[in-house]
């Protein structure tokens, strides 16, 4: 019974570049959520998701970033051009239908140079 | 604008002592408050939560205290064991009871000394 799983677990990027983070959440588990953490700060709403749609993307940084949660595969955070401030840890959660209990995965560090 | 403040930011405890964290929020319209266990290189886990319709909560060593009026809550940790060594968050969403839209606060570092 496989938890969230996410990978890369470390991804380095230069500036301007692409970075694609993908969520695989816990079977039978149809919401998504991700997160960010900077260090030495606390985790950071980004986006909520359900297959094939979009809840809630107020987190979301107007700008280079997207998410998508296909009916098939994956969640993916993408980031766009890549700048050194985008450095940080992002967290996927997942839940189900209920929303009662969201369990995280193990998070992507993305490094930026 | 910080909606949850966390702290203390660190914290040093002796093995068998007692380890308290406190958070205080600003938005009376959070309604759930969970916890949540980090240990290095790991994603955050849900340790225990609390609703506001109660005050204190238990579960094993830990131990939610909940005050409304002052909007405040905190987590014990009774006979800290060194493999409670971790960062703790605590965390209050406003989406009727459930995990969605979580906001933190910014972690507690405990260490237990053997």
């Amino acid at each position: 019974n496989a938890g969230v799983m996410q990978n890369p677990r470390h991804l380095v990027r230069r500036r301007g570049q692409e970075a694609r983070l993908r969520c695989s959440p816990m079977k039978g588990h149809s919401h998504v959520y991700w997160y960010r953490q900077l260090p030495e700060e606390g985790l950071k709403f980004m986006v909520y998701l359900q297959k094939e749609n979009i809840i809630d993307e107020s987190g979301m940084p107007k700008e280079r970033f997207s998410a998508e949660f296909p009916k098939e595969g994956p969640s993916i955070l993408r980031i766009q051009q890549v700048v050194r401030g985008d450095s940080a840890a992002y967290f996927c959660a997942s839940s189900s239908a209920d929303n009662t209990e969201a369990f995280f995965g193990q998070g992507t560090r993305l490094t930026v140079v | 604008q910080q909606q949850v403040k966390q702290s203390p930011q660190s914290l040093i405890v002796q093995k068998g002592g007692i380890s308290i964290i406190n958070c205080a929020y600003e938005n009376t319209a959070f309604d759930y408050f969970p916890w949540y266990q980090q240990f290095p290189g790991k994603g955050p886990a849900l340790l225990i939560a609390i609703r506001p319709d109660v005050s204190e909560k238990k579960e094993g060593r830990f131990t939610i205290s909940f005050n409304k009026s002052a909007k405040q809550f905190s987590l014990h940790i009774m006979d800290s064991q060194p493999g409670d060594s971790a960062t703790y968050f605590c965390a209050a969403s406003t989406s009727g009871g459930s995990n969605y839209k979580l906001t933190f606060g910014k972690g507690t570092l405990l260490t237990v000394n053997p």
